[in-house]
Order: structure tokens, then C-alpha cells, then sequence
């Protein structure tokens, strides 16, 4: 079974460019997330998705920060424009929900740099 | 509301020592929790979890005790080695919302 996918794994860009990142879940995870991981940190959730539901998206930073999951597997996160303190990983997550349990598996993180 | 605390690294031990890492978490109603490691360069990937009071969760020789009394669920390894230096982060789920430590480091030396 695939794990999770994220593209791309890193990425360095100049301030107030925009920046996107994409993830694909494992095959059947209704719940997806989005977290930011700063160094020596522990995740921080930006979004959460149950299908293509945005169902707390409290902590994204909303005037900068975008992201869709339009049919419910998917997803891309967006910065525009994006700031010097946006540098960090962007881990995605999913999980199978319900019945079957809501621990995360991972995705191995996009690490944007920006300069 | 919910937390996790975990205790500070970084950690450094000889191998084939001992390891306990610490967490104590805040919760309303009843988490299940987890362990989580880090390997450089790398996404999370579970290590082991619990989902009831006095559940003992194990994998690759780490274990955990969900501990309801103390509110706690220490990583303990017998006997660590090199391929264990890494982030270890203690977690609890309340349904599909997670919170996690601030990772603990480990690092094993020959």
C-alpha cells in the first residue's frame, strides 16, 4: 500500500512569490491534514479535511495561506504571497476515520525555504 | 483543554542503555495516545499507540503504558540502539484532532 505523497520535497523561493504544495492521501483516508513543523517544533495543524469538507481550518493564516480538496482525495496548500517566516516543513497527513481508527500516517514534508 | 508535555531533549545515551522519555498530557473525556518518531529528513511515522487506560502499546522494543491515574505515557526501551538516534513525539488524539509534544531528540552513541 502507498503512503502518503507529497510534492514537491523541497522548495526555495524569494519573498512574495507564490508557492503550492500537494499531497495525496493513502488510498481510502477520508481525513486529511495539513501541518506546519518549524525546527525543534512539533507539528502545528493549518487544516483539517474530512473528504472535501474544510472542517477546522482555525490556525491557517487565512489573508496568505489557501488550500482545496476539491474531490475529496488530493489536496494542495498555498502561500501567496509568501514571507520570510513561512520557511519551514509542510507535512501532510491522513488518517481512515471512524471505525477504523484516527491515527495519522504521515507524508514525508515539503521544506520551503524562503529567502 | 488538551496538551501534551513532554520532557526536554536533547537525550544522549551509550547504546544498549536504557531509555525512558517522559510525556503527561491534559485531557477532556478519553484520549487514545500515541508515540510518533522523526528520522532525519523524514515525515512522522507512528511507533506505537493506546487507546485505554492501562493499554500497554509496543513495536521495535519501545513500549508505553497509558497510565490514567498519572496522566501519562512514558516511552521506555530496553536497550537502544544507533538506528534508534532520532525525534520522538507523545501524542493524544481526541477523535480526529490531534495534539502533539514538542519532540524530544534522541541521540544514540556507539
Amino acid at each position: 500500500e502507498a503512503g502518503v505523497v507529497q510534492s514537491p520535497r523541497y522548495k526555495i523561493i524569494e519573498k512574495k512569490q507564490p508557492v503550492a504544495f500537494w499531497c495525496n492521501p493513502i488510498s481510502g483516508h477520508n481525513t486529511l491534514y495539513w501541518y506546519l513543523q518549524n525546527l525543534g517544533q512539533g507539528p502545528e495543524l493549518l487544516i483539517r479535511y474530512e473528504n472535501e469538507e474544510a472542517v477546522d481550518d482555525s490556525q491557517l493564516p487565512k489573508d496568505r495561506f489557501s488550500a482545496e480538496r476539491l474531490k475529496g482525495v488530493d489536496s494542495t496548500l498555498k502561500i501567496q504571497p509568501a514571507e520570510l517566516g513561512d520557511s519551514a516543513v509542510y507535512l501532510c497527513a491522513s488518517s481512515p476515520g471512524g471505525t477504523s481508527g484516527y491515527e495519522q500516517y504521515f507524508g514525508p514534508g515539503t521544506r520551503l525555504t524562503v529567502t | 483543554g488538551n496538551s501534551v508535555t513532554q520532557m526536554e531533549g536533547p537525550v544522549t545515551l551509550s547504546e544498549e542503555a536504557f531509555l525512558t522519555i517522559n510525556c503527561t498530557y491534559t485531557a477532556t473525556g478519553y484520549p487514545s495516545l500515541f508515540w510518533y518518531v522523526q528520522y532525519p529528513g523524514e515525515g512522522l511515522q507512528l511507533l506505537l499507540k493506546a487507546t485505554k487506560a492501562d493499554d500497554k502499546g509496543s513495536n521495535k522494543g519501545f513500549e508505553a503504558t497509558y497510565r490514567k491515574e498519572t496522566t501519562s505515557f512514558h516511552l521506555e526501551k530496553g536497550s537502544v540502539q544507533v538506528s534508534d538516534s532520532a525525534v520522538y513525539f507523545c501524542a493524544l488524539s481526541t477523535g480526529n484532532q490531534f495534539y502533539f509534544g514538542t519532540g524530544t531528540s534522541l541521540t544514540v552513541i556507539p
